[in-house]
């Protein structure tokens, strides 16, 4: 069974540059994946930022972009905020036609 | 303005069944695959079923295969989930969503327990 993975956690300084990745335990991240992004703060659901590889969703500010970095998807967030403290999740489309999450980072801001 | 509204959550004994609704507004829903993501408590998030737009495939994840079955209304806009041989480990905030555009409902809480 293909594992999506990410970093467990990660931190940035207040306006810092942080990039997330998100890969799989065999092969490479392509855009046939659909790579999306979501972030997820806790009681809530979760609010897309990044769909198909780098749209961005309606109302996402343009500080967090999507690519393929390597053989990973990536999101990258640049002057990172205080209120971008949260987890972020991605989701591969695998072949099989089930979609899959990665077990989410938690970005910390200090 | 895209909305999807989940209900039918409830607090069911194991060996239970229940079914999820999902009520979609706002875009052209026999247009778009949909799926059934849950998240446990303290937990991540996990994709339990996608459909497709006519309903002639149907896709599950390993952990509810043969329990689970996903279905669809595109006559009422509606998406279905229904639960059957519910375990503890099925307890869950279950949310409808288009994963590939990004359009999530705010989820109903599936809670399995004697």
């Amino acid at each position: 069974q293909t594992v999506v993975t990410q970093e467990p956690s990660f931190s940035v300084s207040p306006g810092g540059t942080v990039t997330l990745t998100c890969g799989l335990s065999s092969g490479s991240v392509s855009t046939s994946y659909y790579p999306s992004w979501y972030q997820q703060t806790p009681g809530q659901a979760p609010r897309t930022l990044i769909y198909s590889t780098n749209a961005r969703s309606s109302g996402v500010p343009d500080r967090f972009s999507g690519s393929i970095f390597g053989n990973k998807a990536a999101l990258t967030i640049t002057g990172a905020q205080a209120d971008d403290e949260s987890d972020y999740y991605c989701v591969l489309y695998m072949v099989s036609g089930i979609w899959v999450f990665g077990g989410g980072t938690k970005l910390t801001v200090l | 303005e895209v909305q999807l509204l989940e209900s039918g959550g409830d607090l069911v004994q194991p060996g239970g069944s229940l079914r999820l609704s999902c009520a979609a507004s706002g875009f052209t829903f026999s247009s778009h695959a949909l799926s059934w993501v849950r998240q446990a408590p303290g937990k991540g998030l996990e994709c339990v079923s996608v459909i497709s737009t006519s309903a002639g495939s149907a896709y599950y994840a390993d952990s509810v295969k043969g329990r689970f079955t996903i279905s669809r209304d595109n006559s009422k806009n509606t998406l279905y989930l229904q639960m059957n041989s519910l375990r503890a480990e099925d307890t869950a905030v279950y949310y409808c969503a288009n994963l590939q555009y990004g359009f999530w409902g705010q989820g109903t809480l599936v809670t399995v327990s004697s």
